[in-house]
Order: structure tokens, then C-alpha cells, then sequence
């Protein structure tokens, strides 16, 4: 099956910083999503981007389907922002994989 | 709408017992999947049902099951429960393929 790949594996930053999440996938796939998983577990929808550039606020995703990554942006960050980010993906059929996640604390 | 509803959301069990867990998806979604969360193996897969017909499972031994009713709601169950089936499992729900999915808060299940 797929395998997926994030980096980096924890983030630190202050408030108002910037960041850049990067998710690599080993084979192509036509079903992508990045979550945000709240301290009390449960996975927040960000974006359904199997290609292409989608905005939302102050979160952006690119996804380059030909290299088989994904990457999230976060700009001016908020302590709100702070938890683990996940990419997950599939390929037409197989099971839907997550990759290890990003741990993003943002300090005050 | 209502989102992807999963109950209950904490769960203390014995080992050797059985935990059935439900999962009501999203109004109209046919697709229903399930997840077990743990620290030291991330978010794994369990099975997809879809229209009551598993579509796929993961790599879990038989005393994880799971079905769907006609109403699309799903329950799992696990039997002889061991420790080391503590975890948060999670339950989402899809229209379909390619369409991605929605999660629901996940019920924390502790087997002490």
C-alpha cells in the first residue's frame, strides 16, 4: 500500500510566525485531505486537495500530484493553530492512509 | 447538518470482554470507515464499509468486526479484549470515493 511521509515530525514557533508542512506520498493518489487533530482527539477537516492550490484564512495547501506531495502553509500563527497535523491519501480502491504527523506548538 | 456521530465517546472495559462501538454517519453518506489511534502506531486503518458491503480492511486480527446497516449506521466490535486494544477509535463517513471524508470525535476505549 501507500506509504506516507511528513516533515517535520515536531514544529515549534512563535506566535505570528510562519510555517510550511510537507506531506510525500510513495505512489500517486486521487484522494487527499489534511486534518487538524484537537486536543480532545478529533480530526478537523482543513482541505480535500488531491491537486492543485485551495486557500482558506489564513491556511493554504498546494498539492503537486505529478511529485506526489503536498504541502500546508500556515501564516501569523495563533496558539489555537497548536496541535498534530496529519495528511492522509488514497489510490483508487486501497485503504486510506495516514502519514505520522506534524506536532505544531506555538508559543505566546 | 449533523456530523459524523459516534458513541459512546469513553469506554473502561476488562480484559477478555467484548466493547461494541457505534458510528452514525453523515445524512446521505453511504461510506463508512474506521480508525484506531495509538501513540505508539499512529492512525491506523480498520475496514471501510460501503451500501453494507465491507470494501476494505486493514491488518487487524478477527476479533475486530465490524458491519453496516441499511440506514448506513456502522457499529464495530472487538472481542477478548486485551490491553493493548486501548486506543481512540475513530469513525469517518464519505458520499463516496474521491470525495473525502468527515470524522467524528472518536471513542476513547480504555481496557484495564
Amino acid at each position: 500500500g501507500i506509504q506516507v511521509e511528513q516533515s517535520p515530525p515536531d514544529l515549534i514557533l512563535q506566535e505570528g510566525a510562519n510555517s510550511t508542512l510537507r506531506c510525500n506520498f510513495s505512489d500517486s493518489v486521487n484522494n487527499l485531505q489534511w486534518f487538524h487533530q484537537n486536543p480532545w482527539g478529533q480530526l478537523i477537516n482543513l482541505f480535500y486537495i488531491p491537486s492543485g492550490t485551495k486557500q482558506n484564512g489564513r491556511l493554504s495547501a498546494t498539492t503537486v500530484a505529478t511529485e506526489r506531495y503536498s504541502l500546508l502553509y500556515i501564516s501569523s500563527s495563533q496558539t489555537t493553530d497548536s496541535g498534530v497535523y496529519f495528511c492522509a491519501g488514497d489510490n483508487y480502491g486501497q485503504n486510506f492512509v495516514f502519514g505520522p504527523g506534524t506536532r505544531l506548538s506555538v508559543l505566546p | 447538518k449533523a456530523g459524523v456521530t459516534q458513541t459512546p465517546r469513553y469506554l473502561i472495559k476488562t480484559r477478555g470482554q467484548q466493547v461494541t462501538l457505534s458510528c452514525s454517519p453523515i445524512s446521505g453518506h453511504r461510506s463508512v470507515s474506521w480508525y484506531q489511534q495509538t501513540p505508539g502506531q499512529g492512525l491506523q486503518f480498520l475496514f471501510e464499509y460501503f451500501s453494507e458491503t465491507q470494501r476494505n480492511k486493514g491488518n487487524f486480527p478477527g476479533r475486530f468486526s465490524g458491519r453496516q446497516f441499511s440506514n448506513s449506521r456502522s457499529e464495530m466490535n472487538v472481542s477478548t479484549l486485551e490491553l493493548g486494544d486501548s486506543a481512540l477509535y475513530l469513525c469517518a463517513s464519505s458520499p463516496g470515493r474521491s470525495t473525502g471524508y468527515t470524522f467524528g470525535s472518536g471513542t476513547r476505549l480504555t481496557v484495564v
